[in-house]
């Protein structure tokens, strides 16, 4: 079993739809949990961090973790077609990050 | 602020030689620099950790004779893949972690462009 699991998509939704992403992990001594935006041939952008459980929000993306149930999700609200990417969901115990398989998304215009 | 920058972007070389990717954080200075690899549509993979003057720390199955890491200074890593062949041919992404007491959450990597290198 992958210590995080990240459905790879590719996820397809119209325009300005709200997208849900998510990841599960086994690792219960994770404690840092981030989200990077991967576009073709580039390096990760991180887009959110967060070391707590419950929401986080900046700008049109929230942040959710609960460690309870080992789950972490992001949500982007009114997508737009420059959201299309793929989406890393990363997590560490202290600097070593583990990252999920990404996630393709495609916004339709 | 937080950007990380990768030289060369892409590097196409003959089987046997070596190659050096430089990472340099630019407008900070970063404890801990990361090295990863990554192959057409999966994740990045963890290839070594190094900090600013000591050995880097290589993961389980990474050959740390052929993958090279020196961190010369609190901005500045390079890899060096020795005598490459067809199978290095893969995406190098580097990361830096930000110097813990700065402005930055000190846990947060910020990633390079990455260099795609192609061994012929």
């Amino acid at each position: 079993q992958k210590e995080v699991e990240q459905d790879p998509g590719p996820l397809s939704v119209p325009e300005g739809a709200i997208v849900s992403l998510n990841c599960t992990y086994s690792n219960s001594a994770f404690q840092y949990f981030m989200w990077y935006r991967q576009y073709s041939r580039k390096g990760p952008e991180l887009l959110m961090y967060t070391y707590s459980s419950g929401n986080k929000e900046d700008g049109r993306f929230t942040a959710q973790v609960d460690k309870s149930s080992k789950y972490i999700s992001l949500f982007i609200r009114d997508s737009q077609p420059s959201d299309s990417a793929t989406y890393l969901c990363a997590m560490s115990v202290w600097e070593k990050l583990t990252f999920g398989t990404g996630t393709r998304l495609t916004i339709i215009p | 602020g937080a950007v990380v920058s990768q030289h060369p972007s892409w590097v196409i070389c003959k089987s046997g030689t070596s190659v050096k990717i430089e990472c340099r954080s630019l407008d900070f200075q970063a404890t801990t620099m990361f090295w990863y690899r990554q192959f057409p549509k999966q994740s990045l993979m963890l290839m070594a950790t190094s900090n600013e003057g000591s050995k880097a720390t290589y993961e389980q199955g990474v050959e740390k004779d052929k993958f090279l890491i020196n961190h010369a200074s609190l901005t500045l890593s390079t890899l060096t893949v020795t005598s490459a062949h067809p199978e290095d041919s893969s995406f190098y992404i580097c990361s830096a972690r930000v110097l813990a007491g700065g402005t930055k959450q000190s846990h947060e990597q910020f990633f390079g462009p990455g260099t795609r290198l192609t061994v012929l």
